[in-house]
């Protein structure tokens, strides 16, 4: 079965410092790969995907994120967080069989001025 | 317009109440999902269904009940909900198997 670890629930960030979000998951094949976020109350908004193909990939927002398939690790970067960033994240994994997406349970990020 | 849309917003209902949720998508896709969210828990995908048919029920008790009459329209129908119920609902849709889901803006579902 496929998993997704989000191992801290919450992060604080300066305004202006760098982020980055870690993620792992367990997948027994090529794993299709996702980040969303989500403001209070709001739905999910995808920031970015990783299918095949290069391993960096851009989003929106300014974010990125590294597929390293040796550490099962999807973790989500961006080099200087807004407060407008301050929402929570979350990883998913999924296959190709109707988007059963699994999600990690997210973490939190506080943008401090 | 937004890609999918969830109504209501918010939901108080009572445990002896029928109330049912909505979701609209105008992406044209043929998949759509109920997801739930409660609080420190993961997103749980209640049910999905694809070109109309229920392919999966993720051991959702009967007090939800979805309907999807057409491709671009799905509900949930709650009759009879616990409080532990309370959570945000989530729709979503893709196109086929194709696993990138689009999410709506959640109904906030409170049973008192």
């Amino acid at each position: 079965a496929q998993s997704v670890t989000q191992p801290d629930i919450h992060i604080t960030v300066s305004e202006g410092a760098s982020l980055e979000l870690r993620c792992n998951y367990s997948y027994g094949a090529t794993p299709y790969l996702f980040w969303y976020v989500q403001s209070p109350g709001q739905g999910l908004q995808l920031l970015l995907k990783y299918f095949s193909g290069d391993t960096l990939v851009q989003g929106i927002k300014g974010f990125e994120a590294e597929f390293k398939r040796s550490q099962s690790s999807f973790n989500l970067r961006k080099p200087s967080v807004h407060w407008s960033d301050a929402a929570e994240y979350f990883c998913a994994v999924g296959n190709s069989g109707y988007s059963t997406l699994t999600f990690g349970k997210g973490t939190m990020l506080l943008v401090s001025p | 317009e937004t890609g999918v849309t969830q109504t209501p917003r918010h939901l108080v209902m009572g445990m002896t109440n029928k109330k049912s949720l909505k979701c609209e998508q105008h992406l044209g896709h043929n998949a759509m999902y109920w997801y739930k969210q409660s609080a420190k828990k993961p997103l749980e995908l209640m049910f999905v269904y694809s070109l109309e048919e229920r392919v999966e029920n993720n051991s959702v008790p009967s007090r939800f009940s979805p309907e999807c009459p057409n491709s671009s329209h799905l509900f949930l129908h709650l009759h009879t909900l616990q409080p532990e119920d309370s959570a945000l609902y989530l729709c979503a849709s893709s196109q086929g198997t194709w696993p990138e889901a689009f999410f709506g803006q959640g109904t906030r579902l409170t049973v008192v």
